[in-house]
């Protein structure tokens, strides 16, 4: 184990259904990221917060809203999502956001029908 | 020019084989360098990590960076078939930036 994790595992939702997914790490790191991975396509940075503040979005539609309430904890807001959007939603964590080394959480496989 | 491109394979071996995984870029600012694995159903855990050129070794492992070719790569001896899974590069220069991923290369090795 890598000391993040991240639940739920598995998350199938409507186009309308409003979700979350939740990551927690362990490490008594500061930053913490979201990652979409998808086939064939390198991971994609989707956020990044550092002490608690947002300092990277790369371009995310606002049907994803990120929140961090303290440095252990990060979750993801769902709503109205498209097929498109179906794919391994990873969680990663390091010591600060300029650190090289980031440990991931086992990801959230998010299918959209 | 994408900053970071890898095969993504998918790469067939036998067990025992030397396997080659590779990665070129284009930022000659990256100084950091990383090899993550993949296995199915998990997320990427760190695998090698190099600092600038050169070598580094860890039991079957050897990563090895290029800079003046702008090319890395990770080499496998005696691979197993707990070697099958994904291995990304990962990248990044010194500044607060955040890591440059290549697509992964799927490797399976055969019994």
């Amino acid at each position: 184990e890598t000391g993040v994790t991240q639940t739920p595992r598995h998350l199938v939702m409507g186009m309308t259904n409003k979700k979350s997914l939740k990551c927690e790490q362990h490490l008594g790191h500061n930053a913490m990221y979201w990652y979409k991975q998808s086939a064939k396509k390198p991971l994609e940075l989707m956020f990044v917060y550092n002490f608690k503040e947002q300092t990277e979005n790369n371009s995310v539609p606002s049907r994803f809203s990120p929140e961090c309430p303290n440095s252990s904890h990060l979750f993801l807001h769902l709503h109205t999502l498209q097929p498109e959007d179906s794919a391994l939603y990873l969680c990663a964590s390091s010591l600060g956001q300029g650190s090289d080394t980031q440990y991931f959480g086992p990801g959230t496989r998010l299918t959209v029908l | 020019q994408k900053e970071v491109e890898q095969d993504p394979g998918p790469l067939s071996v036998p067990e025992g084989a030397i396997v080659s995984l590779n990665c070129t870029y284009s930022n000659s600012a990256f100084q950091y360098f990383m090899w993550y694995r993949q296995y199915s159903r998990k997320g990427p855990e760190l695998l090698m990590y190099t600092y600038s050129s050169g070598n580094k070794e860890d039991g079957r492992f050897t990563a090895q960076v290029d800079k003046s070719s702008k090319y890395i790569s990770l080499f496998i001896r005696d691979s197993q078939p707990s070697d099958s899974a994904t291995y990304l590069c990962a990248m990044k220069d010194s500044g607060n930036t955040p890591l440059v991923f290549g697509k992964g290369t799927r490797l399976s090795v055969i019994a």
